[in-house]
């Protein structure tokens, strides 16, 4: 298995609704990434877990919450989002935290907030 | 702190060219330079990824180079399809972190 799978693929939720974000992977990567990506501009790291431990925080916003509950598995639970947090969100692994051997992306998940 | 450019931002040619996109970092000290490609709305294939050291990669119709002493990369499609229409993004590699270039937009003219 050389895939990352999200789910779901699309999800519209309300500013009040809490709603989870998945991301899982087969291939024995041991670091995890979230990123947010607006239409027509370049991923935004949001998150790294790296061996099951968050290690990177770019000052996201507390309405969004990731967990990493085992190293195939990572969440993004979303609570009291804006409209403006509407976007792709990416989830990508990589086999170090180095990125020794590339990253792997998923297909992404299109968010609408409403 | 890394900035990567990406040039041209868009380029549409015909069916058949040969064609090369241009990825420049301002940190020599990157790890790897990876290349990906994105469909619309779709996540990011990775392309090639160049390590450290090496100096180029290739995969079918696609070529690689890395020049970190100039900090530039470069991206070479050959006899261009329209299914290569997409965008394509370089990304260099530090330590947890990929910065991506801007983009580059190609559409392929049957």
């Amino acid at each position: 298995d050389t895939e990352v799978t999200q789910t779901p693929k699309h999800l519209v939720m309300g500013m009040t609704n809490k709603k989870s974000l998945k991301c899982e992977q087969h291939m024995g990567h041991r670091a995890m990434y979230w990123y947010k990506q607006k239409a027509k501009k370049p991923p935004e790291l949001m998150f790294v877990y790296s061996y099951e431990k968050l290690s990177i925080n770019e000052s996201v916003p507390s309405r969004f919450s990731p967990e990493c509950p085992n190293s195939s598995l990572l969440n993004l639970h979303l609570h009291a989002l804006q409209p403006e947090d509407s976007a792709l969100y990416l989830c990508a692994s990589s086999q170090d935290g180095a990125g020794s051997y590339g990253y792997t992306f998923g297909s992404g998940t299109r968010l609408t907030v409403v | 702190k890394q900035e990567v450019t990406q040039i041209p931002a868009a380029l549409s040619v015909p069916e058949g060219e040969n064609l090369v996109l241009n990825c420049s970092f301002t940190d020599s000290a990157i790890y790897n330079l990876q290349w990906f490609r994105q469909d619309p709305g779709k996540g990011l294939t990775s392309l090639l990824l160049i390590q450290s050291s090496q100096r180029e990669q290739t995969s079918g119709r696609l070529n690689a180079s890395l020049d970190k002493s100039s900090g530039r990369s470069t991206l070479y499609i050959a006899a261009s399809q329209p299914g290569d229409s997409a965008t394509y993004l370089c990304a260099s590699t530090g330590f947890q972190k990929l910065v991506f270039g801007t983009g580059t937009r190609l559409l392929v003219s049957p």
